[in-house]
């Protein structure tokens, strides 16, 4: 089975400490992403990546980077954390080639900003 | 404009009874669409996806999904309704013959289960 393993279920930081989320999965896919969930919004793309190195971003990047320098880790950045990034975030992962290919998601993690 | 719209934002069912959630989108060819499900606090699991042939699929957990171009639905089906299956519904579709490209997501149905 695909295993997407992101670092933490819950994280509690403060409005304006710099977070990092990890992301990893061992599939050997060549496509990641992060979305963020939030009631009523359902899930809204952030960055996604097709290679190491490369990124895209996504519907709503603003106060987000990205880091992917190994193939199997995809890392969300929040340069300067602010309350209204409060939200569950998720990562995906999925081959690059062939049809249909599904992404397959982590379990989440739980931000909280103070 | 690409999209997903799930009309139903909560849907109850009795325990045993059938269940049909909505799903229709705007794309400009053939997409690639999925079915993912989504426990209380836990990530998204593929129940089923569609790219070609027979446009009535089977998933995992006893679903299935019946595609319908002349309608751009592609309706989540269930015969008979377990209390496990209360969960958020997530309908996606993806581009067709662009792999590296990211899905679009409908906003999910709340399916509640009652006894």
């Amino acid at each position: 089975d695909v295993k997407v393993t992101q670092s933490s279920r819950y994280l509690v930081k403060r409005t304006g400490e710099k977070v990092f989320l990890e992301c990893v999965q061992d599939m050997d896919h060549e496509n990641m992403f992060w979305y963020r969930q939030d009631p009523g919004l359902g899930l809204r793309l952030i960055y996604f990546s097709y290679d190491v190195k490369m990124k895209e971003k996504g519907d709503i990047p603003e106060g987000y980077s990205v880091s992917r320098e190994k193939k199997e880790r995809f890392s969300l950045i929040l340069e300067s954390a602010s309350t209204n990034q409060t939200s569950m975030y998720l990562c995906a992962s999925s081959f690059r080639q062939g049809a249909g290919q599904p992404q397959h998601f982590g379990d989440g993690t739980r931000l909280s900003i103070l | 404009a690409q999209s997903v719209t799930q009309p139903d934002i909560h849907i109850t069912v009795s325990e045993g009874a059938s269940l049909e959630l909505r799903c229709n989108y705007s794309y400009g060819a053939t997409p690639y669409l999925f079915w993912y499900v989504q426990s209380p606090g836990q990530g998204l699991q593929l129940l089923l996806k569609y790219f070609s042939g027979d446009t009535l699929v089977q998933g995992i957990k006893g679903f299935e999904a019946e595609f319908k171009r002349s309608q751009s639905s592609f309706n989540l089906r269930k015969p008979s309704v377990h209390w496990s299956d209360a969960a958020e519904y997530f309908c996606a579709v993806g581009p067709q013959g662009q792999a590296g490209t990211a899905l679009i997501f409908g906003k999910g149905t709340t399916l509640s289960v009652s006894s």
